[in-house]
């Protein structure tokens, strides 16, 4: 069976410093991945996708950005963090366009 | 760009309530419309629509896609204290499997 994999669950870093998040899946190959960011009790807003190693689709300018250097890893960078990048990260994968997305446990960062 | 709105941003409601959440949408090259349930964490998926005017059922949840109209809804009869919850609305357009999310309904359920 499917899973995913995110982390770490809780992060707390400087405003300044680097963020890398990690997601991985298995037991699928060739998924679609996804990125979004979750304010409290708020929607989901897409940050980045992707159907391919190194295929990154960014749908909003910001601070972050991300990578998929293995066909299952999808990882969510920044270089400097800003107060504004706290929230809830989750990731996401499918296995073809037309089917249910699938969320990893997620990520609540607080830049302090 | 895509756009996906829900309403109401937010709902209380008494135990027995139905409720009907709301989720219009404006993308390109619409693919499907699905339905998550958010309590703690990961979100965890109702249904996923992509003919209009077919409901899909599942114990009191139902939901039908209007096409035509662009909008979908949820409803909820019989509401119980578990319902409580964010209900997200999803659309996956494009050809490249984007799948943008709208602003949820966050769901009270009151004894």
């Amino acid at each position: 069976s499917q899973t995913i994999h995110q982390w770490p669950a809780t992060l707390v870093q400087p405003v300044g410093s680097p963020l890398s998040l990690e997601c991985t899946v298995e037991g699928t190959s060739n998924p679609n991945l996804y990125w979004y960011r979750q304010a409290a009790g708020r929607g989901l807003q897409l940050l980045f996708y992707s159907v391919g190693i190194g295929q990154i689709s960014s749908e909003v300018p910001q601070n972050l950005s991300a990578s998929r250097p293995q066909d299952r890893q999808f990882i969510l960078s920044s270089k400097k963090l800003l107060l504004s990048d706290s929230g809830f990260y989750l990731c996401a994968w499918r296995a073809l366009s037309n089917t249910e997305a699938f969320f990893g446990q997620g990520t609540r960062l607080t830049v302090v | 760009e895509d756009k996906v709105v829900q309403s109401p941003l937010s709902l209380v409601v008494h135990e027995g309530d139905t409720v009907t959440l709301n989720c219009s949408y404006e993308v390109t090259n619409f693919r499907s419309l699905l339905w998550y349930k958010q309590e703690k964490k990961a979100p965890t998926f109702l249904f996923m629509l992509t003919s209009s005017g077919i409901e899909k059922k599942s114990g009191r949840l139902s939901s039908i896609l209007d096409k035509k109209e662009l909008f979908s809804i949820l409803n909820i009869t019989a509401t119980q204290t578990g319902d409580s919850a964010i209900y997200l609305c999803a659309v996956g357009s494009g050809t490249a499997s984007k799948l943008t999310f709208g602003t949820g309904t966050r769901l009270q359920v009151t004894l």
